[in-house]
């Protein structure tokens, strides 16, 4: 069955650290990949993707994931995290083409402190 | 402004009861969604629909049911069934094959 495994379940850094969450996933095809990000009383929403193309790809404030095929993972990084950072991190897979189911890890809480 | 909307934020029921959480979207997207959020289990999908009047189980629809009568709304009832039924819901959309799916706030049910 897919399955997607986030390693790190709580994460705590200072501001200015840099952080790096890891994300693990199990299907034997093509997929696409994706970073959420759930702020504190906020929705759910887009941090980054990847469909196909470079392996890097940046999202949105200062975040990039790099697809390691070979590794099966797509790790998420920042490289100087900010108090506003604080927030509930999930790592989804879908296959490619065909209906978009994702398929969601557990999270990963990061909590940053001043 | 174009989005997902989701009601009430709040919901507590008695056990024994069925409840319906509300899902409605203006985005003019084909594809719904439910999932469920527990702590340390991130999201996990109830029920899926690509197309008005069709829907398909996803992995935990025990004790769930839907309906998709219109386009821009996916109501899920919570079933006396479903022997573990406090959890976030959160309902999400997406245009079919489009890969992203965009969320709503969420509603918190508490079966008490």
């Amino acid at each position: 069955a897919q399955s997607v495994s986030q390693h790190n379940h709580h994460v705590i850094l200072s501001e200015a650290a840099s952080l790096e969450l890891g994300c693990n996933y199990s299907y034997g095809g093509t997929v696409n990949l994706f970073w959420y990000v759930q702020y504190p009383g906020q929705h759910l929403q887009l941090l980054l993707k990847y469909f196909s193309g470079d392996p890097l790809v940046k999202g949105i404030k200062g975040f990039e994931a790099e697809f390691i095929k070979s590794k099966f993972s797509f790790n998420l990084r920042k490289p100087s995290v900010q108090w506003s950072d604080t927030a509930e991190y999930f790592c989804a897979v879908s296959p490619s083409g065909g209906y978009n189911k994702l398929i969601f890890g557990a999270g990963t809480r990061l909590a940053v402190h001043p | 402004d174009g989005g997902i909307t989701q009601s009430p934020k709040y919901l507590f029921r008695k056990e024994g009861q069925n409840v319906t959480l509300s899902c409605e979207q203006n985005l003019n997207h084909d594809a719904m969604y439910w999932y469920r959020q527990d702590p340390g289990q991130g999201l996990r999908l109830i029920y899926y629909s690509q197309i008005v009047n069709d829907f398909q189980k996803g992995d935990i629809a025990e004790g769930y049911s839907v309906s998709r009568e219109k386009k821009e709304s996916f109501p899920l009832t919570v079933t006396s069934a479903q022997k573990n039924p406090t959890a976030f819901y959160l309902c999400a959309s997406s245009v079919p094959q489009a890969g992203e799916q965009y969320f709503g706030p969420g509603t918190r049910l508490t079966v008490t």
